[in-house]
């Protein structure tokens, strides 16, 4: 699975957009991008997931580049909720998923 | 209601003795998963399981061990012979494995202490 390059903290003011950039310059056609979150001292929980169009859920929107080296995951609202650790993933959904350190989203009021 | 549970929550033992950690999930999946995460780390795959009966090695799978006998469980042994098992454990799981099964959905977790 191509590998991922997050920064590791950013900030964001509660109620203004957040953007978590995610690099993946290495993707293969076949891999997608999967993006989790996780608060502190709970399981990891699923946000949202794409292969080449742009994608919207409940959640978040996920944000791919036209030469599907980056990405930007979206959430339009931050509320202090939203603090958490987020992953990027890249994988070709046909071999287990591997998480590395993410960024660290500190949502301030 | 559906979802994973993980019992218990926090679990002490001591050096030298094998404990196991308990994952249920009532979600009618095929895969399941366990993962170990220490303290500004990722997570880190131990076993998994396509199917009952069956499971694979991870990353990190010495000194650990695991058994499918039914699709909703998929207990942890954590034994002695792994050298540094203090962490956060969770356990997950998913439709299967490929595409749009990756969507894995995770239980709460278990914090082991070696004393």
């Amino acid at each position: 699975d191509a590998k991922t390059t997050q920064p590791p903290s950013m900030d964001c003011a509660e109620g203004r957009a957040a953007n978590l950039p995610c690099n993946h310059s290495t993707i293969s056609g076949n891999e997608y991008v999967y993006w989790y979150r996780q608060i502190h001292s709970q399981g990891p929980q699923y946000i949202i997931h794409g292969l080449k169009n742009n994608e919207t859920n409940e959640m978040a929107s996920l944000i791919i580049t036209e030469d599907r080296k980056s990405s930007t995951l979206i959430l339009p609202h931050a509320t202090l909720r939203d603090t958490a650790v987020y992953y990027c993933i890249v994988n070709s959904g046909y071999s287990t998923l591997t998480f590395g350190k993410g960024t660290m989203l500190l949502v301030s009021p | 209601d559906g979802g994973i549970t993980q019992s218990p929550k926090y679990l002490f033992r001591k050096e030298g003795q094998n404990v196991t950690l308990s994952c249920e999930q009532n979600l009618n999946h095929d895969a399941m998963y366990w993962y170990r995460q220490d303290p500004g780390q990722g997570l880190r795959l131990i076993y998994y399981s396509q199917i009952v009966n069956d499971f694979q090695k991870g990353d990190i799978a010495e000194g650990y061990s695991v058994s499918r006998e039914k699709k909703e469980s998929f207990p942890l042994t954590v034994t002695s012979a792994q050298k540094n098992p203090t962490a956060f454990y969770l356990c997950a799981s998913s439709g299967g494995l490929g595409g749009v099964y990756n969507e894995q959905f995770f239980g709460p977790g278990t914090r082991l202490t070696v004393l």
